[in-house]
């Protein structure tokens, strides 16, 4: 899987859009780009994908750059219940082979949602 | 998207014993997977369970250890056996969507004394 750089924090206040950009300049023609998040002691959260082609889903937006290697994550309205580690993972969505499915997350961005 | 239920959600088990870990799905999937973290670390990966076939283990992890069931498209255990302080973690099963993404369970949180 592509190697992904992202901030270690960010604050956002509550009811703003947040925007948190994850760095894949690495990426090939074949990875998608992956967010989830964790919410403190939660099990992790599948948040929305995509290859090259923005996309949007009930949770989030995702914009992906011309070039690909670069994303931004981008929750509309940031509510307190957002405040958790998201993580940006890049990888081919057919896998096989011992070890293929594990999910890197790596150390993601805590986001913190402020009142 | 798909919604799993762990049991129990969490326990505190003496050394030596096992514990047998339910996760059920609400709907007919064809990857499960189980992962273990570990306190203030990412997921670790155990094991893939398909339906049918046996589990295919990740290193360092094996079937003595951890054997896992999987008798339908919507359930499966896994067991942490003779356990010792070290398997104190969170164990966590997942699906896999049709877009090749993870769905989480909530997780297991086990103590081991």
């Amino acid at each position: 899987d592509a190697k992904t750089t992202q901030p270690p924090s960010m604050d956002c206040a509550e009811g703003r859009a947040a925007n948190l950009p994850c760095n894949h300049s690495t990426i090939s023609g074949n990875e998608y780009v992956y967010w989830y998040r964790q919410i403190h002691s939660q099990g992790p959260q599948y948040i929305i994908h995509g290859l090259k082609n923005n996309e949007t889903n009930e949770m989030a937006s995702l914009i992906i750059t011309e070039d690909r290697k670069s994303s931004t994550l981008i929750l509309p309205h940031a509510t307190l219940r957002d405040t958790a580690v998201y993580y940006c993972i890049v990888r081919p969505p057919e896998v096989s082979g011992a070890g293929s499915y594990q999910l890197t997350f790596g150390k993601g961005t805590k986001l913190s949602v402020i009142p | 998207s798909a919604v799993i239920s762990q049991k129990p959600s969490r326990d505190i088990c003496q050394r030596g014993t096992s514990l047998t870990i339910q996760c059920q799905v609400d709907s007919q999937v064809t990857m499960m997977f189980w992962y273990r973290q570990q306190p203030g670390q990412s997921l670790t990966l155990i094991a893939t369970a398909n339906q049918g076939s046996e589990a295919t283990y990740e290193s360092g992890f094996v079937i003595d250890k951890f054997p896992i069931s999987r008798p339908n498209l919507t359930f499966s255990t896994l067991t942490v056996s003779n356990m010792s302080p070290e398997d104190s973690s969170i164990y966590l099963c997942s699906v896999q969507g049709a877009g090749y993404e993870q769905y989480f369970g909530p997780g297991t949180r086990l103590t081991v004394t």
